[in-house]
């Protein structure tokens, strides 16, 4: 069966400082990826998605970027965290772009002061 | 613009007691709509997916249905550990991945 791990689970990161949160997949090979961020009484807002290594679409452009190393691995990062950043980061995957659900990873829980 | 309302924002169930969320949604051409429930500080876990008008998904207690302008989630004698956030989420035919999601419906079932 098909897992996917995001750590670190919380994090509390001053502003200014770099980010890295990572998300792999185990199970299955060539997943679709993406990287949503959720903030309280908003829905979940999609960031960035992947379909392949290397090949990363943005969708919202922001102070984040993402980078795909290696198959099962998608990376979220920042160079200098905004206050704005703040939130819970959900990664998922789907087998297929169109007509395929997508499953979430547990997220993680980023506050920045 | 929104593209996925879901109503009510929350909802207060006494054990037993059956009711319906709903989600309507604006996107032309839609290629899916997805149910997921979330329960608080954790990622959501996906229920059901419905592709087509008439469509319907049944999972325990759970049955999703699907009309042109909307869908239900209809519980059936609910318990307290179906207490959790539903989220409502579609794809369209002209957004490729795009997922959009609603913000929600929170429940809870008294015991």
């Amino acid at each position: 069966s098909q897992t996917i791990h995001q750590w670190p689970a919380t994090l509390v990161q001053p502003v200014g400082s770099p980010l890295s949160l990572e998300c792999t997949v185990e199970g299955t090979s060539n997943p679709n990826l993406y990287w949503y961020r959720q903030a309280a009484g908003r829905g979940l807002q999609l960031l960035f998605y992947s379909v392949g290594i290397g090949q990363i679409s943005s969708e919202v452009p922001q102070n984040l970027s993402a980078s795909r190393p290696q198959d099962r691995q998608f990376i979220l990062s920042s160079k200098k965290l905004l206050l704005s950043d703040s939130g819970f980061y959900l990664c998922a995957w789907s087998w297929g772009i169109t007509f395929y659900e997508q499953y979430f990873g547990p997220g993680t829980r980023l506050t920045v002061t | 613009e929104d593209q996925v309302t879901q109503s009510p924002e929350a909802l207060r169930l006494q054990e037993g007691e059956s009711s319906s969320l709903n989600c309507s949604y604006t996107v032309s051409g839609l290629r899916g709509l997805f149910w997921y429930r979330q329960d608080p500080g954790k990622g959501p876990e996906f229920l059901f997916t419905l592709y087509s008008a008439g469509e319907e998904k049944e999972k325990e207690r759970l049955k999703a249905t699907l009309t042109k302008k909307e869908s239900f989630l209809h519980i059936t004698a609910p318990k307290p550990e179906d207490s959790a956030t539903y989220l409502c989420a579609v794809q369209a035919r002209d957004t490729g991945n795009q997922f959009y999601f609603g913000t929600g419906t929170s429940l809870t079932v008294i015991p």
